[in-house]
């Protein structure tokens, strides 16, 4: 089974600090994504990676930015946490393949990490 | 935006077909139909997606219109699992997924 693992379920951090929530896949794909959910306002895009080294913004990419410095793995950080950040955080990957159970282009998703700034 | 609309929710009796309807009128020829869903306090989960004709899996049915403006998601014999926030999402396949707000099912016992 294709698994994507984010490295902590809950996490609490302090207003300004700077925090790094990773998230890694087992299944050699392409393309990686990370996206917030908040009540109300459904699931937003932050950041995508389609290649190592490789980034574009999504549609909330103010306060964060991303790392992909290895195909596995893409890391997503707040530069200076701030409250209007607590949200849960969701991480994505997919591949051109046509893989059983998620079909191609098809994505999977981490379990998400909720971050409380307080 | 989302191109796609959806009913906010929608009740079923377990047991029973639930049939989840998605406008999409302004679907492109290339552009895919895809179907997840959200689990409270999980990630979302891929079900299904088409382009043109029907498709099944062992989770769900697609019926495309023929005009494909519109699709329906049909979980045959829903049980309380499948209590979940439904997202139809249109995409070229290659492309980001832009989640809309999704139609919230659920299940009666």
């Amino acid at each position: 089974d294709v698994k994507v693992t984010q490295s902590s379920r809950y996490l609490v951090k302090r207003t300004g600090e700077k925090v790094f929530l990773e998230c890694v896949q087992d299944m050699d794909h392409e393309n990686m994504f990370w996206y917030r959910q908040d009540p109300g306002l459904g699931l937003r895009l932050i950041y995508f990676s389609y290649d190592v080294k490789m980034k574009e913004k999504g549609d909330i990419p103010e306060g964060y930015s991303v790392s992909r410095e290895k195909k596995e793995r893409f890391s997503l950080i707040l530069e200076s946490a701030s409250t209007n950040q607590t949200s849960m955080y969701l991480c994505a990957s997919s591949s051109p393949l046509n893989l059983p159970g998620q079909g191609s282009y098809g994505y999977t998703f981490g379990s998400g990490t909720r971050l409380t700034v307080v | 935006d989302a191109k796609t609309t959806q009913p906010p929710s929608m009740d079923c009796a377990e047991g029973r077909a639930a049939n989840l309807p998605c406008n999409h009128s302004t679907i492109s020829g290339n552009e895919y139909v895809y179907w997840y869903r959200q689990i409270h306090s999980q990630g979302p989960q891929y079900i299904i997606h088409g382009l043109k004709n029907n498709e099944t899996n062992e989770m769900a049915s697609l019926i495309i219109t023929e005009d494909r403006k519109s699709s329906t998601l049909i979980l045959p014999h829903a049980t309380l699992r499948d209590t979940a926030v439904y997202y139809c999402i249109v995409r070229v396949r290659d492309d980001k997924i832009i989640f809309g707000k999704g139609t919230r099912l659920h299940i009666l016992p």
